[in-house]
């Protein structure tokens, strides 16, 4: 089986400093996908970034970069340049092949980033 | 393009009381998730669908929970009767194929007293 595992469970940052938010995983796939997902206090889940296993650059989306070290298995968050409104919980997830051809994600334990002024 | 729509958003029953959620995924979207989220912890898959057929339920306590997808569209998940260990955020996902990224709804909030 599959697994995620986010050791941080709470991250404090200043405003405009950038943050590294961990994400390790385990799995004998040798395709699978990496995804991260912002949860405000409003409870939604918002999708942020993708990483293929067999995507040759990291992922990047506006201010979200992921760190993707395979050898390592390792597929850690990057936010450039926080701002207030990223404080939130942040969700690492893999997606889990099933049967008929059919894919699950299974989710980290999450970590709670706060934003100071 | 609207998004993925679920209501209520939040619910609070007394335990063997019932109680359903509705789901609209996001339009033109073939699979269908339900998941549960208890409270400190990640989201946990408990059905899905592709289009009106069932892909995977193994983590639905089918004593209880029931859910279905009769057009392909929209959802409901139901729970008969409800105890206190229920009480968890349910979230709604789709995503064009089962592959592809999954978009998540607001979720309903339940409270089991």
């Amino acid at each position: 089986a599959q697994k995620i595992t986010q050791t941080q469970p709470g991250m404090f940052v200043q405003e405009k400093e950038a943050v590294t938010l961990d994400c390790t995983y385990d799995t004998s796939d040798p395709s699978y996908g990496l995804f991260w997902y912002k949860q405000p206090s409003s409870g939604e889940m918002i999708f942020l970034i993708y990483q293929g296993s067999y995507d040759q650059q990291n992922a990047t989306e506006g201010r979200y970069s992921l760190n993707f070290q395979k050898a390592r298995k390792s597929a850690n968050l990057v936010i450039s340049a926080s701002q207030l409104g990223d404080s939130a919980m942040y969700f690492c997830a893999m997606r889990e092949d099933l049967i008929q051809g059919a894919q699950k994600l299974v989710f980290g334990q999450g970590t709670r980033l706060t934003i100071n002024p | 393009e609207a998004g993925v729509a679920q209501s209520p958003r939040y619910k609070i029953i007394e335990k063997r009381q019932s109680v359903a959620f509705w789901c609209n995924p996001i339009s033109g979207h073939a699979t269908l998730y339900w998941y549960q989220q208890i409270l400190g912890q990640g989201p946990k898959l408990l059905i899905q669908f592709q289009n009106n057929g069932v892909v995977d339920d193994s983590q639905l306590p089918k004593d209880r929970f029931s859910a279905e997808r009769l057009k392909g569209v929209d959802s409901t998940l139901k729970i008969q009767p409800a105890k206190l260990e229920d009480s968890a955020v349910y979230l709604c996902a789709s995503s064009l194929e089962g592959p592809d990224t999954q978009y998540f709804g607001p979720g309903t909030r339940l409270t089991v007293l």
